[in-house]
């Protein structure tokens, strides 16, 4: 059964400082997604990771992937306060699973002044 | 326009009460699925819909039931409600192009609809 692993499960950031959300993953799979969900809200796609070696930037938020050690990174840059958020990792177990993501338990980012 | 839309948003309801949460998606989705989040955030997918087949039914009790009219709907019934049927629920659409994979696959996620059964 494929497991997903985030931590920290908790992170309490200041503004202007730089951190990683790590996503580990038990069985072999080439797709991770991030996701983020504001309080109260839905999930919203922030990256798709499709091979080994991927990275994708998108403003202060930075994923990577590498399948060799089942490890995607979310790396935050100089982080805000509306970077609040949960942000979890899902992997595809690929095939014909047709979008079966198994998602990790989340990180709940809170950035301070 | 919202893209995957569900309604209602809050369904507060008896235990033992049968309701249903409605889903629709236009952005044209041949897939769309049915998540539950508990109340520590876990998200777990329960069913998935292609074209209107069933093509994943994960271990949930008989009591829900998917039905898809055609590929833009995917309403979930819940017969006999019990006290942990309580979560939120989220419908999700994709496109996935045959058996491989399209580039971009990601899910849609529609708002969620929080159920509370008293």
């Amino acid at each position: 059964e494929l497991k997903v692993e985030q931590n920290p499960l908790f992170l309490s950031m200041q503004e202007g400082k730089n951190y990683t959300i790590y996503c580990n993953y038990s069985t072999t799979s080439d797709r991770l997604y991030w996701y983020r969900q504001d309080p109260g809200k839905s999930l919203e796609s922030l990256f798709v990771l499709l091979s080994n070696g991927a990275v994708k930037q998108e403003g202060r938020l930075m994923a990577s992937l590498d399948t060799k050690a089942r490890l995607s990174t979310l790396h935050i840059t100089a982080a805000v306060h509306d970077l609040s958020a949960t942000y979890f990792c899902a992997v595809n177990a690929g095939g014909t699973s047709y979008g079966k993501l198994t998602f990790g338990q989340g990180t709940i980012l809170t950035v301070h002044p | 326009d919202t893209a995957v839309s569900q309604t209602p948003k809050y369904l507060v309801t008896q235990m033992g009460n049968d309701k249903s949460i409605k889903c629709e998606q236009n952005l044209g989705h041949d897939t769309m699925y049915w998540y539950k989040q508990d109340s520590k955030k876990f998200l777990k997918i329960m069913f998935s819909y292609n074209n209107k087949e069933l093509i994943i039914n994960e271990t949930v009790p008989n009591r829900f039931s998917p039905k898809s009219p055609d590929k833009a709907h995917l309403n979930l019934h819940i017969n006999s409600l019990e006290l942990g049927d309580s979560a939120v629920y989220f419908c999700a659409s994709s496109q996935v192009k045959g058996i491989g994979w399209a580039t971009n696959e990601k899910l849609f996620f529609g708002s969620g609809t929080q159920l509370s059964v008293l």
